[in-house]
């Protein structure tokens, strides 16, 4: 099946510097991705969908000058957390979308820590 | 009212007992409805897909779709300990030109020896 490759695994940062995030597609073209968080013990929220040319669309709520999300090629999408404060620690997952009554492949998450 | 709701549980079962899950969804339009396996730290995995009323089996897992009382469940036969996960109910929704998957909060389950 399709292989959504996410990196890194886990990451701990220091308040006030930058994260980025790369999802890739391996086998096939991922025109749009979504990323999602999920704080612990809660649900996936998604965050915000990238579209490869385009610019990112991002759910209500979510600051896009802090998640800066950029869909550089057919096969990579990046999100990039801005000056990280602690609260911006959580699991990060993308995903790119499957047909209308397909699965969903999902990368394989990043845990950001900000200390 | 949340679009699509779960009981965190725990729900805690015996092993070898049925284990049952429920989802109850909003929009009247969802046509797609899925079920994911999630355990600590990892993303979520595929366990079942489910479009038409009525059941659906794969191996140990049923699922149940009731359209007209919006709800979806899941049902899993000779619960083992490795099936102690929190399960993800999620449903397509088609919004801003995308088919997007909106989960609901998951319902943690635990099998014991």
């Amino acid at each position: 099946g399709a292989v959504v490759s996410q990196h890194p695994s886990r990451v701990i940062c220091k308040s006030g510097t930058s994260v980025k995030i790369e999802c890739r597609s391996l086998d096939f073209q991922a025109t749009t991705m979504f990323w999602y968080r999920q704080f612990p013990k809660k649900s996936l929220m998604l965050m915000a969908t990238s579209n490869e040319g385009s610019k990112a669309t991002y759910e209500q709520g979510v600051e896009k000058d802090k998640f800066l999300i950029n869909h550089a090629s057919l096969t990579l999408s990046t999100l990039t957390v801005t000056s990280a404060h602690p609260e911006d620690s959580s699991f990060y997952i993308c995903s790119a979308p499957g047909h209308l009554n397909t699965e969903a492949f999902f990368g394989q998450g990043t845990r950001l820590t900000v200390v | 009212q949340k679009e699509v709701e779960q009981n965190s549980g725990p729900l805690s079962v015996p092993e070898g007992a049925i284990a049952s899950l429920n989802c109850t969804y909003s929009d009247r339009v969802s046509q797609s409805f899925f079920w994911y396996r999630q355990y600590s730290g990892k993303s979520p995995e595929l366990i079942m897909s489910i479009y038409s009323n009525g059941d659906k089996e794969d191996g140990r897992f049923t699922a149940q779709l009731n359209k007209a009382s919006q709800y979806v469940s899941l049902l899993i036969r000779d619960s083992q300990p490795s099936d102690s996960a929190t399960y993800l109910c999620a449903v397509k929704r088609f919004s801003g030109g995308y088919n997007k998957l909106i989960f609901g909060a998951g319902t943690r389950l635990a099998v014991h020896p």
